[in-house]
């Protein structure tokens, strides 16, 4: 099975900083790669698919990119509404895997 | 709106079975497969398994194999998910989300991540 690590597992991080959070395979995945956000005690949404698109409706402060088995996430500059835990997953042939999760925090 | 709405929460004593269900609306349901998604307290996401909605082709988690079951019923754009031989370390919230769009003229599903969620059940094991 293909693993997905992800890091760091927690950030702080303040107002306006630019915010990245990576993510590794274990084996490449080409883009095959989606990250969301899940805000405490909400359903996950996604965010990104395919390593870089952006989801219709997600401010364009975030941004993906990576391929094979390096990926990352990263906000531009970090608002108070994105404290949450982000996760990425693999995809392919039905077959998924999430990452652990990073929580995100304001310092 | 394209929703999907899952039904209430369940209380299961171990070694007994659940089943979930996933009802979609606003969108054709047999064009896109379903995944479902669990959350133990406190813990990250863990991918249980995969279904087509097209055909009721399903891949599930390795650690869920004999286990789990899912289903769908065309007629009522709903999907299932049944685990069996529950446990305390089956207690979480699942989620069903939709997943995957199938090409007709490809005859292949093609993957977007998961872009509509359930709102979740929570599923208590408890003796």
């Amino acid at each position: 099975d293909i693993q997905m690590t992800q890091s760091p597992s927690s950030l702080s991080a303040s107002v306006g900083d630019r915010v990245t959070i990576t993510c590794r395979a274990s084996q490449g995945i080409s883009n095959y790669l989606a990250w969301y956000q899940q805000k405490p005690g909400k359903v996950p949404k996604l965010l990104i698919y395919a390593a870089s698109t952006l989801q219709s409706g997600v401010p364009s402060r975030f941004s993906g990119s990576g391929s094979g088995t390096d990926f990352t996430l990263t906000i531009s500059s970090l608002q108070p509404e994105d404290v949450a835990t982000y996760y990425c997953q693999k995809y392919n042939s039905a077959l998924s895997t999430f990452g652990q999760g990073t929580r995100l925090e304001i310092k | 709106q394209v929703q999907l709405v899952q039904s209430g929460a369940e209380v299961k004593k171990p070694g007994a079975s659940v089943k979930v269900s996933c009802k979609a609306s606003g969108y054709t349901f047999t064009s896109y497969g379903i995944s479902w998604v669990r959350q133990a307290p406190g813990q990250g996401l863990e991918w249980m398994g995969w279904i087509s909605a097209y055909n009721g082709n399903t891949n599930y988690a390795q650690k869920l194999q004999g286990r789990v079951t899912m289903t769908t019923d065309t007629s009522t754009s709903t999907a299932y998910m049944e685990l069996r031989s529950l446990r305390s370390d089956d207690t979480a919230v699942y989620y069903c989300a939709r997943e995957g769009v199938y090409d007709i003229l490809t005859g292949y599903f093609y993957y977007y991540g998961m872009d509509v969620w359930g709102q979740g059940t929570t599923v208590t094991v408890s003796s």
